[in-house]
């Protein structure tokens, strides 16, 4: 059975760029999480899907970011225009339910804003 | 506000010994807590869950225990072996899904 995927693994950009992440759930995994981890800080949250529904985005820091799950299978989390403050490291996860369930975690992506 | 504190230094054990890293939170009633595993360049992975009116669990070599009046959590991993060098991460989960993480702590298993 294939993981949770991300792409890119690095991407670096320039201020003011705008960069897309996308993450592959694992198939059938009706949840799918955005993280991010900045640099010396703890894993925050960012958002939640329900196949394609938005289940909670409590956590997206400002307007600059957008995230989309167009037919419930993989996910797009676009910044634009990035600024330096989003650099650190996106982490998608799903799972197959909520609530006191494990989550599978993709391998991330280092996003780094000059 | 809530607050999630795991050992801030990084713990070194000699092989064959019992590791063990605390989890303490304040102001937070958590419905679960879960551990996981993060090695450099990955993404995390999960050890164990917990839940609010459980004492402990345990799987294989790793234990849990869940005080919910001390608000800590314990987890050991017994005869450690240097395979197990790595980052652990504590993570509550609130009745809103969304999980509250520590930021962790480094464990050095030396042969």
């Amino acid at each position: 059975e294939a993981g949770v995927t991300q792409f890119p693994s690095h991407s670096v950009i320039e201020k003011g760029q705008t960069v897309t992440l996308r993450c592959d759930p694992i198939s059938g995994h009706d949840n799918l999480y955005w993280y991010r981890r900045v640099m010396g800080k703890e894993i925050k949250f960012l958002l939640h899907f329900v196949k394609e529904s938005k289940q909670d985005e409590s956590g997206m820091p400002n307007n600059r970011f957008l995230a989309e799950r167009t037919g419930g299978t993989y996910s797009t989390l676009k910044v634009q225009p990035a600024e330096l403050e989003d650099s650190g490291v996106y982490f998608c996860a799903s799972s197959p339910r909520q609530g006191g369930e494990k989550l599978f975690f993709g391998s991330g992506t280092q996003l780094s804003v000059l | 506000s809530q607050k999630i504190e795991q050992n801030s230094e990084a713990l070194n054990i000699q092989e064959g010994k019992t590791a063990t890293l605390t989890c303490n939170y304040t102001n937070y009633s958590p419905a679960y807590l879960q551990w996981y595993r993060q090695d450099p360049g990955r993404g995390p992975v999960f050890l164990l869950l917990i839940r609010e009116n459980e004492k402990e669990k345990r799987k294989e070599r790793l234990k849990v225990t869940f005080d919910t009046t001390l608000k800590q959590s314990l987890f050991h991993i017994t005869a450690s072996q240097p395979a197990d060098s790595a980052t652990y991460l504590c993570a509550l989960e609130s009745n809103n899904r969304k999980l509250i993480w520590g930021l962790g702590t480094s464990l050095a298993v030396n042969p």
